[in-house]
């Protein structure tokens, strides 16, 4: 496809469960990330993947989440665990190189919920 | 503490007429900013983007202004039109931070609507 993919669209999750939610950044695209978006708020930065390389997580909010892209295309941000205050939409964005002043192209988001 | 601001929650603006959505910074380190539009329940998509070595940047209808001194920039819309209406949301981040790209840092966002 064209612009970055995320799936699934739409999560619902029971406190304490495990997710596991996928993003396809655009093709050949260096540089993916992950932010978490709570109701009425901006997107806030999560992680930073280089290819295959995790180089930032200082925004993983806790140690139950975990980020991956073992073959630096698709990324996997994993939620163990999950508690009420994880509900939010969690947004994937890439970009075409390494570096900063590159625009970041967004998906449309999971929005997670957990009861 | 919000890095970055955006005081307003939602602006109406009638059709035809200038939008100007504002947005302040407090950290020195950014020299890279940028506009979002956000239709609901998609993500965010680039709109304009503005480098501290300039003070202006047009993009049709869109402009960004850029005052340094006073951490402060705004992106006009003239004249808006309809499907402007959307979430703006302003973002900064360091031009060039070296040890590869940095995430973004955000504003709120603020609601446009345009009024026919």
């Amino acid at each position: 496809g064209a612009g970055v993919s995320q799936s699934p669209r739409y999560k619902v999750a029971k406190r304490g469960q495990d997710v596991a939610l996928r993003c396809d950044p655009i093709s050949g695209h260096v540089s993916l990330f992950w932010y978490q978006q709570a109701l009425g708020q901006g997107p806030e930065f999560l992680t930073y993947f280089q290819n295959e390389a995790q180089l930032d997580k200082s925004g993983l909010p806790s140690d139950r989440f975990f980020a991956e892209r073992p073959e630096g295309s698709v990324s996997t941000l994993k939620i163990q665990r999950t508690q009420q205050e994880d509900s939010a939409v969690y947004l994937c964005a890439s970009t075409k190189n390494s570096d900063s002043i590159y625009e970041q192209y967004f998906g449309p988001g999971t929005r997670l919920t957990v009861t | 503490d919000q890095q970055v601001k955006q005081n307003s929650p939602s602006l109406s603006v009638q059709e035809g007429r200038i939008s100007i959505l504002n947005c302040d910074y407090t950290n020195s380190m950014f020299d890279y900013f940028l506009w979002y539009k956000k239709y609901p329940a998609e993500g965010p998509t680039f709109l304009i983007s503005i480098s501290s070595i300039k003070d202006k940047n047009e993009d049709g209808r869109f402009t960004v202004f850029l005052n340094k001194s006073a951490k402060h920039l705004s992106l006009h819309i003239v004249p808006s039109q309809p499907g402007d209406s959307a979430v703006y949301f302003c973002a900064a981040n360091k031009e060039y931070s070296g040890g590869g790209a940095d995430g973004l840092t955000f504003g709120k966002g603020t609601h446009l609507i345009i009024q026919p």
